[in-house]
């Protein structure tokens, strides 16, 4: 079955870079979630679409912004980046209907040096 | 507000032996619930979920959790570890009128031979 797919798995950064990841939702599914896991934390809330348009705003930095395009996928882009986003970021995504589980992808961990 | 607590980050249990992996929720209203098993360097997975039909959950290789609303709880049980259970869990409450999910600090479990 298919599954969110997140790119790139891994991103190596250098401070006060951009970065921009993609996740690619389950076909059909037209939500999608961002979380940032930190090492050792649980994962935390960032950022939703429904639709293409902003659902839910969670501790998302005024550097990140995102978006959800036509074809249901979303981008994470984070600028004027710093040593702390250095994190696991995931990528979810649901059907309509508040009683479904997220499935997350892989991730993409990010490494800011 | 929604928030779960995850007694205990860390559990060992023997192969073979009973897993229980305890999550209280806080909520002012039954939210929905879930558990989420993380291997190492990769994504969540949704073990089992909790919305409002029967307390007694069955989830997935083997785990079950039951929905105690006199004790605000969601505990993660599984009558006989496996090796291959050595994972961090995540117990995650979901509002019902909310996109966003909340999740524990996580428990990791080590299943010792």
């Amino acid at each position: 079955a298919a599954g969110v797919i997140q790119s790139p798995r891994h991103l190596i950064k250098e401070k006060r870079e951009t970065a921009t990841l993609k996740c690619y939702p389950i076909p059909r599914h037209d939500t999608v979630y961002w979380y940032q896991q930190g090492p050792g934390q649980d994962p935390q809330f960032l950022i939703s679409f429904y639709e293409k348009m902003q659902s839910d705003k969670g501790s998302i930095p005024d550097r990140f912004s995102a978006q959800q395009f036509s074809d249901y996928h979303s981008e994470l882009n984070m600028s004027s980046l710093e040593l702390g986003d250095s994190a696991l970021y995931f990528c979810a995504s649901s059907l309509p209907g508040i009683n479904y589980g997220y499935t997350f992808g892989s991730g993409t961990r990010l490494t800011v040096v | 507000a929604q928030s779960v607590t995850q007694l205990g980050s860390h559990v060992s249990v023997s192969e073979g032996a009973l897993v229980l992996l305890r999550c209280n929720y806080s909520s002012s209203v039954p939210p929905y619930l879930f558990w989420y098993v993380q291997y190492p360097n990769q994504g969540l997975q949704l073990l089992l979920k909790y919305t409002s039909a029967a307390t007694l959950v069955k989830g997935i290789n083997g785990f079950e959790a039951e929905f105690k609303k006199s004790e605000t709880s969601f505990h993660l049980t599984k009558p006989s570890a496996h090796m291959s259970d050595a994972a961090e869990y995540f117990c995650a409450v979901r509002a019902l009128y909310s996109n966003q999910f909340y999740f524990g600090t996580g428990t990791s479990l080590t299943v010792i031979p």
